[in-house]
């Protein structure tokens, strides 16, 4: 059974600083990992979605990379700012084409 | 483009009482998702349609929850009879397809609580 785990699960930095988020799944057989970020009383956004045989998308000061064989993506943040405050959930779609979610990192950006 | 829409956003009902959830999704997505987001958690499918037709439905408690898609557009959920464990944020998202590499659209979710 799939299971995804997101450390740490709250993180507080101040402005402009890098950052990385973590996401580990157990099974390795998946056809993509996307990272969402949800606001408060929000649905989710897509942030980036990669693809099982990509390692890494980029999209403005965001980068995810992928490794399937270790069963690990990371979500890296340039520059941080007070509007990237938000909870940050990773999923991967297993082999059952089902999407299957990590609990989150609650991001604060102190100005 | 708009997105996947959702009514109503927020819904208080006792225990024992029955609610309804309405989503209509992207225009021309072909699947379309249930999921159920307790607090502190991460978002846990309950149903799949593609089109009108139930692709997934393991996670659905099928004593008290049931959904349709009527049409392969617009989507019903329904909780009859609520527990208090059913207060949570229920999202409705919607793939142009259900095979890996189709991103999924969320809508802004209703929040529901069971008194």
């Amino acid at each position: 059974k799939q299971e995804v785990t997101q450390i740490p699960a709250a993180l507080s930095v101040p402005e402009g600083e890098n950052l990385v988020l973590n996401c580990s799944f157990t099974d390795s057989a998946i056809y993509n990992l996307q990272w969402f970020r949800q606001d408060p009383g929000k649905g989710l956004t897509s942030l980036l979605l990669i693809q099982s045989s990509q390692r890494e998308q980029t999209s403005g000061r965001l980068n995810a990379s992928l490794d399937k064989s270790s069963g690990r993506s990371t979500l890296y943040i340039a520059a941080s700012q007070p509007g990237d405050s938000a909870t940050y959930l990773c999923a991967v779609m297993d082999s059952s084409y089902k999407l299957i979610f990590g609990s989150g990192t609650r991001l604060l950006v102190r100005p | 483009e708009a997105g996947v829409a959702q009514s109503p956003r927020y819904k208080i009902i006792e225990k024992r009482q029955s609610v309804a959830f309405w989503c209509n999704p992207i225009s021309g997505h072909a699947t379309l998702y249930w999921y159920q987001q307790i607090l502190g958690q991460g978002p846990k499918l309950l149903i799949q349609f593609q089109n009108n037709g139930v692709v997934d439905d393991s996670q659905l408690p099928k004593d008290r929850f049931s959904a349709e898609r009527l049409k392969g557009v617009d989507s019903t959920l329904k909780i009859q009879p609520a527990k208090l464990e059913d207060s949570a944020v229920y999202l409705c998202a919607s793939s142009l397809r259900d095979l890996g590499g189709g991103a999924q659209y969320f809508g802004p979710g209703t929040r529901l609580t069971v008194t």
